[in-house]
């Protein structure tokens, strides 16, 4: 069956560091992958897409990897400020699922 | 100002007694989808619409109603609520199911059944 796992469920990094996030994906061939944001008792927020053909998208201090081959995603926040703690998600989707899946999330704390 | 808006916020209710948890969106969205949230389980989908009179299960329906009659308008509801539907639940919209269409959340509903 399909899984999506990422990496920790909590991740504590200090401030100014680079965060990075893993998502990792069996069972699936997703044309693309979504990443979002949530924080507490909040509808998640969407940040990034990135495409099976491309390696990397950036996006402000964001940034994204896709390996087909190692079937992972890899979320990076690169000079973190404590205002980027929260709950991050990963949705790997293809082009034909009608039902969007996410992976469990991984909850950052960036210290001061 | 583009949104979905999800009521009631908060709702407790007892073992049996119907509910719906309202959603709305402004956006023209053609797909819709009702997700719940539960620690250690993420975010599961409970079912969704791609448009107008079309919806279907997602990985959690059992228990749950939803009906699609208006393009805006995606209603949930649980005929009779028990206490393991106790969770977050989240209304989302989109464009479409193309691969450039995010998802756009509500802000929750919190329903606790007794």
């Amino acid at each position: 069956s399909q899984k999506i796992e990422q990496n920790s469920e909590a991740l504590n990094i200090q401030e100014g560091k680079t965060a990075t996030l893993t998502c990792n994906y069996t069972n699936y061939s997703p044309a693309y992958l979504q990443w979002y944001r949530q924080d507490p008792g909040r509808g998640p927020v969407f940040l990034l897409l990135i495409r099976e053909n491309e390696k990397e998208k950036r996006k402000e201090r964001l940034k994204v990897t896709f390996d087909t081959t190692l079937k992972q995603s890899l979320f990076h926040i690169t000079a973190s400020q404590p205002a980027d703690s929260a709950t991050y998600l990963c949705a790997p989707r293809d082009n034909y699922g009608q039902n969007f899946v996410f992976g469990p999330g991984t909850r950052l704390s960036v210290l001061p | 100002e583009a949104q979905v808006t999800q009521n009631p916020r908060y709702l407790i209710t007892v073992t049996g007694k119907k509910l719906t948890v309202t959603c709305s969106q402004n956006m023209n969205h053609e797909y819709m989808s009702w997700y719940r949230q539960d620690p250690g389980l993420g975010l599961r989908q409970i079912y969704y619409s791609m448009n107008v009179e079309v919806t279907d299960k997602g990985d959690v329906p059992e228990g749950y109603k939803v009906s699609r009659k208006e393009k805006r308008n995606f209603p949930l509801i649980l005929e009779s609520p028990s206490p393991n539907q106790t969770s977050l639940y989240f209304c989302a919209s989109s464009l479409s199911m193309g691969y450039n269409s995010p998802l756009h959340f509500g802000n929750g509903t919190r329903l606790t059944v007794t």
